[in-house]
């Protein structure tokens, strides 16, 4: 069974940093291509990072030189290093599972919650 | 990038009714289109992949089709669990994008 355990949410004041974690499990994650996606309170679903079985890696403008994706396939982890945030951050950060080497999230973790506040 | 619209925003609908939502590419996205249903509090549910392609384990009530711009999900016979909001995705290329989301309520 394919389980997504995202942790490292928490509150953290304006410019500051937090780095998400995703642990996998239940497939060969080495293979799969992993997004982050964020939901702001009361909103919609916003893509805001993806990594390639290869590394390459890929972000949402809103959070380009902010964030960095990264993963380490022997520790079957994805990372989300997030730095300069601001209250436009705050969110409910999911971990994706991507079908193969494509965008498709096909499952997702429960999420972390990530509070921007002073 | 690719922006996706999606419509209506909200219904409202009794159990047994059939329902369905549409969404629009700004660009062909061939059949690179996901649907997905979210309830309160809870994570993401993938429901159809490659428009059309129903997920392991989700009931055939739940049906998709289009190409190219145009896409829908159909939801036949509501029951009280399928309550929930839905979204559409084009996943052709970064980055994936997310449409509004249709929230279908009693």
């Amino acid at each position: 069974e394919v389980q997504l355990l995202e942790s490292g949410g928490g509150l953290v004041q304006p410019g500051g940093s937090l780095r998400l974690s995703c642990a996998a499990s239940g497939f060969s994650f080495s293979r799969n291509a992993m997004s982050w996606v964020r939901q702001a309170p009361g909103k919609g679903l916003e893509w805001i990072s993806g990594i390639r079985p290869r590394a390459d890696t890929y972000y949402a403008d809103s959070v380009k030189g902010r964030f960095t994706i990264s993963r380490d396939n022997s520790k079957s982890t994805l990372f989300l290093q997030m730095n300069s945030l601001t209250a436009e951050d705050t969110a409910l950060y999911y971990c994706a599972k991507g079908q193969e080497d494509s965008n498709y999230a096909e499952c997702w973790g429960q999420g972390t919650l990530v509070t921007v506040s002073s | 990038d690719i922006q996706m619209t999606q419509s209506p925003s909200s219904l409202s609908a009794s159990v047994g009714d059939s329902v369905t939502i549409t969404c629009r590419a700004s660009q062909g996205i061939r059949n690179s289109l996901a649907w997905f249903q979210q309830k309160p509090g809870k994570a993401p549910k993938s429901l159809i992949s490659a428009a059309f392609t129903l997920q392991s384990g989700v009931p055939s009530k739940f049906s998709g089709s289009g190409s190219g711009t145009d896409f829908t999900l159909t939801i036949n016979s509501l029951q009280p669990e399928d309550f929930a909001t839905y979204y559409c995705q084009q996943y052709l290329s970064y980055p994936p994008t997310f449409g509004g989301g249709t929230k279908v309520e009693i």
